[in-house]
């Protein structure tokens, strides 16, 4: 099946600092999202990306569509305590087969020190 | 300004025992689907639906049943609980499959001893 790999799993950053994250695939995604969980929460769509090469932000976020449609990235500027949190990537596939299934990166941790 | 509501929120089991766990959605959504999160591993998708009376397979589908009988329920069942069922399960909803997001509830965290 389709897989993703997500990295990193895990990253510890002072306040303020920005954050990259990304996501590969060896397949082709025709959306890609990124969600973000916290704790005893469920995850919240944060950015989603429809075209190659769409870039699209939402306030400090900023996430990229792979021109391959492979991949994906993310990046959190200038970040704060209430970043912390973790950060899922997810494909999409076309319609009708796929019935709009999502399959999701292992996930990346991220801690932010005050 | 529910959204997706998941019941229960946590529950321990003993091996064998058998449970359902709840979805409900007020969005009007076609599309729904329970997935299970463990440590390490995202999130795998055990079973979807795409409308009322419409279930399917999803990656992780063994040991679980579901039922899809009103549009805004979707029930997850385990018939025969197993210490691998052990995880946090969260449902999830859409309106279409043509890029539409999915929306999550809260999780429900199952043990089993």
């Amino acid at each position: 099946g389709q897989q993703l790999n997500q990295s990193p799993q895990s990253m510890f950053i002072q306040e303020g600092e920005d954050v990259s994250m990304n996501c590969t695939s060896s397949s082709i995604f025709n959306t890609w999202l990124w969600y973000k969980q916290d704790p005893g929460e469920g995850p919240v769509l944060l950015i989603a990306l429809y075209k190659a090469g769409e870039l699209t932000s939402n306030g400090r976020l900023t996430a990229q569509f792979g021109i391959t449609r492979k991949d994906s990235f993310l990046n959190i500027s200038a970040s704060i305590p209430s970043d912390v949190g973790i950060y899922f990537c997810a494909g999409q596939g076309a319609g009708g087969t796929s019935y709009g299934k999502l399959t999701f990166g292992q996930g990346t941790i991220l801690t932010v020190h005050p | 300004n529910a959204g997706v509501t998941q019941t229960p929120k946590f529950r321990v089991l003993k091996t064998g025992q058998s449970m359902t766990l709840l979805c409900a959605q007020d969005m009007n959504h076609e599309y729904m689907y329970w997935y299970r999160q463990d440590p390490g591993m995202g999130l795998r998708l055990i079973h979807y639906s795409v409308g009322e009376g419409t279930t399917a397979k999803g990656e992780v589908p063994d040991g679980y049943n579901v039922s899809r009988l009103k549009k805004q329920n979707f029930l997850l069942g385990l018939e025969s609980a197993a210490p691998s069922q052990t995880s946090v399960y969260f449902c999830a909803s859409s309106y279409s499959d043509r890029g539409e997001p999915q929306h999550f509830g809260d999780g429900t965290r199952l043990s089993i001893l």
